[in-house]
């Protein structure tokens, strides 16, 4: 299997402007994660997934940010209107049930 | 709430050196617990998952124990090599809402050759 995939693996924009970041998890695997990792607050889980359905989403910052699984093999995560602040490296992971979590390489966001 | 604790913050040994990384937990009703390493730049890789029925698990020059009642697992790297520099992080799942991973901040070592 080729990993969790996701692109884009950098991405630099303008303040105001809308980031769509993908993620296509390991073929099988039934969860799906999102999380956020920066310098100060190292990792943090954004949102999960099973089965395609948001389980929690406890863990995004607020409204600007959205996450969607159209289907198993697929998901996204959009800000909008994307701010300074959420420069950070963005990762998809996903796991089979409880077993382990694997990760993306990462999605790194510059918003100028 | 179940905060993750890792020590020291950064470790440097020379090549062919044995070493114990740290991760403490304070919450001890955890599923299981992940060791994971993070090249600069790059996402996170598994390297040793622990139930919280197992004491210890092993693979290749790692062994990781786990220590559920005192809040502790340990990661031992035998015969350190400069390719294992990284950082470290361990990552817990809760018994109820597992799907929850706790990490740690992180032990970021450097092995010189």
């Amino acid at each position: 299997d080729a990993g969790v995939i996701q692109s884009p693996r950098h991405e630099v924009t303008e303040m105001g402007q809308e980031v769509t970041l993908r993620c296509k998890p390991i073929s099988g695997h039934d969860y799906l994660f999102w999380y956020r990792q920066t310098m100060m607050r190292g990792l943090e889980l954004l949102i999960y997934f099973n089965n395609n359905v948001p389980i929690d989403d406890s863990g995004m910052p607020e409204d600007r940010f959205s996450a969607k699984m159209p289907n198993a093999s697929f998901s996204t995560l959009k800000i909008q209107p994307s701010e300074p602040r959420d420069s950070a490296v963005y990762f998809c992971a996903s796991s089979f049930t409880d077993r382990e979590l694997f990760f993306g390489e990462g999605s790194r966001l510059t918003v100028l | 709430k179940q905060e993750v604790t890792q020590i020291p913050a950064a470790l440097s040994v020379p090549e062919g050196e044995n070493l114990v990384l740290n991760c403490s937990f304070t919450d001890s009703a955890i599923y299981n617990l992940q060791w994971f390493r993070q090249d600069p730049g790059k996402g996170l890789t598994s390297l040793l998952l622990i139930q919280s029925s197992q004491r210890e698990q092993t693979s290749g020059r790692l062994n990781a124990s786990l220590d559920k009642s005192s809040g502790r697992s340990t990661l031992y790297i035998a015969a350190s090599q400069p390719g294992d520099s990284a950082t470290y992080l361990c990552a817990v799942r809760q018994d109820t809402g597992f799907q929850k991973l706790v990490f740690g901040t992180g032990t970021r070592l450097l092995v010189s050759p």
